[in-house]
């Protein structure tokens, strides 16, 4: 299958700092991405979906200004949670499609913790 | 009716056994289904994908899709110890571009 590498796998921070999250397709093309945040021992929710080259369609109920979505590169998409707050704190996974397939494949998730 | 729908669980079986996994799903999502394993605190991982109705086998895992009921399934046979984990239903939105999850049914492979 497909590879999807995601890092970082976990990270602490401060409450009121930004965390970059980076995904990337290694052996394929993804002209889109797709942002889920899991939190604990619920099922995953997409948070967003990102296309390359335009805007990310967020999912009602996320607000793109605090998870700015950046998918510059066909294989690369950034998600930035600014001004992180406990509640902020989760499990953040990306995926991302080949071309003319209908699987997904999942990143490695980032577990975040804000202080 | 939500989109994909499962038993939460847990549905524990013992080693060995053959378990058992359903799904439901409705008119709103495309005829592409996937199973997703998922270990705690890991991401998921393909297991299976199913597009035509009846059975596809692969190893111990067999998924059945029936399209008239609006339900597919995914059995393990022999069940381990190692397969306890637990085990997502999705598929594709109709009418959207974004593939949906069920809430997840937790197995426990007793030894």
């Amino acid at each position: 299958g497909a590879v999807v590498s995601q890092h970082p796998s976990w990270v602490i921070c401060k409450s009121g700092t930004s965390v970059k999250i980076e995904c990337r397709s290694l052996d394929f093309q993804a002209t889109t991405m797709f942002w889920y945040r899991q939190f604990p021992k619920q099922s995953l929710m997409l948070m967003a979906t990102s296309n390359e080259g335009s805007k990310a369609t967020y999912e009602q109920g996320v607000e793109k200004d605090k998870f700015l979505i950046n998918h510059a590169s066909l294989t690369l998409s950034t998600l930035t949670v600014t001004s992180a707050h406990p509640e902020d704190s989760s499990f953040y996974i990306c995926s991302a499609r080949d071309w003319g397939d209908e699987k997904l494949f999942f990143g490695s998730g980032t577990q975040l913790s804000v202080l | 009716q939500k989109e994909v729908e499962q038993n939460s669980g847990p549905l524990s079986v013992p080693e060995g056994a053959i378990a058992s996994l359903n799904c439901t799903y409705s008119d709103r999502v495309s005829q592409s289904f996937f199973w997703y394993r998922q270990y705690s605190g890991k991401s998921p991982e393909l297991i299976m994908s199913i597009y035509s109705n009846g059975d596809k086998e692969d190893g111990r895992f067999t998924a059945q899709l029936n399209k008239a009921s609006q339900y597919v399934s995914l059995l393990i046979r022999d069940s381990q110890p190692s397969d306890s984990a637990t085990y997502l239903c999705a598929a594709w939105m109709d009418s959207s571009y974004k593939l949906i999850f069920g809430s997840g049914t937790r197995l426990l492979v007793r030894p």
